[in-house]
């Protein structure tokens, strides 16, 4: 049964850096990709970026120009760095697996969530 | 606002049947399939239905879900107080190139 866990800094100042790691227990870290999803509060869950075990990946136009997500295969490591954080970028951060099987492509399992609060 | 729509709130007693229902475009339900996710406080998002309808093991057979078109709905039957939680919705979107989610529909059960 596959599991992750994820951990980070979980207070920031405006204009610091977000960052989060996320670790792969008991499955395979190819064939899959890896995201990053926040939901801030009172909001929707919103996709942030996603990485494979190449490395390669592919981030949400919204955040892309502040997003850079990475990957540890030798540790089945995944992290996420948010730079210049705002208040708008307090949520509660999930890491998550996706997988794709022909057409069709679902995300599962995910991370127990970090919260992060952006204040000065 | 979400790029898929979900009534944020339905509502059952006991052992009704309820329906959540999710509206998208050409560029996501109607291209991909939909899955949909149980949230309670606190927790991670649980899977319940992927590729439209199919359930995940350990799903009990009286939740189910269906796609038409540009929609999709999930169903819960035999409604039970441990379903209270948050339900998403979610597919890829051609357009965003990633996944994008419904703004969450909350079930009561009264």
């Amino acid at each position: 049964q596959v599991q992750l866990q994820q951990w980070g800094a979980g207070l920031l100042r405006p204009s610091e850096t977000l960052s989060l790691t996320c670790a792969v227990h008991g499955g395979s870290f190819s064939g899959y990709n890896w995201n990053w999803i926040r939901q801030a509060p009172g909001k929707g869950l919103e996709w942030i970026g996603e990485i494979n075990h190449s490395g390669n990946t592919n981030y949400s136009p919204s955040l892309k120009s502040r997003v850079t997500i990475s990957v540890d295969t030798s540790k089945s490591q995944f992290s996420l760095n948010l730079t210049s954080v705002t208040a708008a970028d307090t949520a509660v951060y999930y890491c998550a697996r996706r997988r794709w099987f022909r057409a069709s492509n679902w995300i599962a399992p995910w991370g127990q969530g970090t919260l992060v609060t952006v204040s000065s | 606002q979400s790029v898929l729509t979900q009534p944020p709130s339905v509502s059952g007693t006991p052992g009704q049947r309820v329906t959540i229902s999710c509206s998208g475009g050409s560029f996501n339900i109607g291209s991909n399939t939909v899955n949909w996710y149980q949230h309670l406080p606190g927790t991670a998002p649980k899977l319940l239905i992927h590729s439209n309808d199919l359930r995940p093991s350990g799903v009990p057979d009286r939740i189910s879900g269906s796609k038409s078109g540009t929609s999709a709905s999930l169903a819960i039957s035999g409604l039970q107080s441990e379903d209270e939680a948050d339900y998403y919705c979610a597919v890829w979107d051609d357009n965003l190139n990633g996944p994008v989610f419904g703004g969450g529909t909350k079930l009561t059960v009264l």
